[in-house]
């Protein structure tokens, strides 16, 4: 079975901080992908990236950037963390960008 | 750009009760079509899906069927449980990404 896995499911942090999400991979897919999701608008894709250190822009990059140093670890990191980012991130990896994405548990993000 | 549109909810229904949420699509070319499925404090989980016109996904007594004509997938199932309470998510795959519905919240009662 693919595995997904978030470093935290729950992360309390203050404004201003530095914020690392680490999403980790088992089944060498080439794609990986963050997006957020908030009540009312569904998933809304962040970042994604199709191979060790590519990176893309989704929808709502701004105030977020990624790091891929390894085929099967993809970052997000929040550089100054505000009110308006609490939210669930949700991490996920592909073999195909059109196919069947392979999802982790979450991680619920509040920032205060 | 591509784009989902699904039905908004949340929905309730009784166990045993028939059960539609509409999603249709709009891309360049035929997207492979998914429905996920998001148990409550979970990831999300396929549900099943479509890769061509006409194909029917089926998982679970869930089912939608690919339709080019109308630009649909809608989902169905039959008779739901109390078990099947979560949030459903339409998705539609191009060839740079996957594109989701803003979720449907279903609710089944006894």
């Amino acid at each position: 079975d693919v595995k997904v896995t978030q470093s935290s499911r729950y992360l309390v942090k203050r404004t201003g901080e530095k914020v690392f999400l680490e999403c980790v991979q088992d089944m060498d897919h080439e794609n990986m992908f963050w997006y957020r999701q908030d009540p009312g608008l569904g998933l809304r894709l962040i970042y994604f990236s199709y191979d060790v250190k590519m990176k893309e822009k989704g929808d709502i990059p701004e105030g977020y950037s990624v790091s891929r140093e390894k085929k099967e670890r993809f970052s997000l990191i929040l550089e100054s963390a505000s009110t308006n980012q609490t939210s669930m991130y949700l991490c996920a990896s592909t073999i195909s960008r059109d196919d069947e994405q392979f999802f982790g548990p979450g991680t619920r993000l509040t920032v205060l | 750009g591509d784009s989902v549109t699904q039905m908004e909810g949340p929905v309730t229904l009784s166990e045993e009760a028939f059960l539609t949420i509409n999603c249709t699509y709009t891309a360049t070319g035929y997207p492979s079509l998914f429905w996920y499925v998001q148990y409550p404090g979970e990831g999300l989980q396929l549900l099943l899906k479509a890769t061509k016109a006409d194909d029917k996904g089926s998982n679970k007594g869930f089912e939608a069927t690919y339709r080019k004509e109308t630009t649909s997938f809608h989902l169905e199932k039959g008779s739901v449980q109390v078990s099947d309470s979560a949030v459903y998510f339409c998705g539609g795959g191009s060839a740079r990404q996957l594109t989701f519905g803003s979720g449907t919240q279903l609710t089944v009662v006894p």
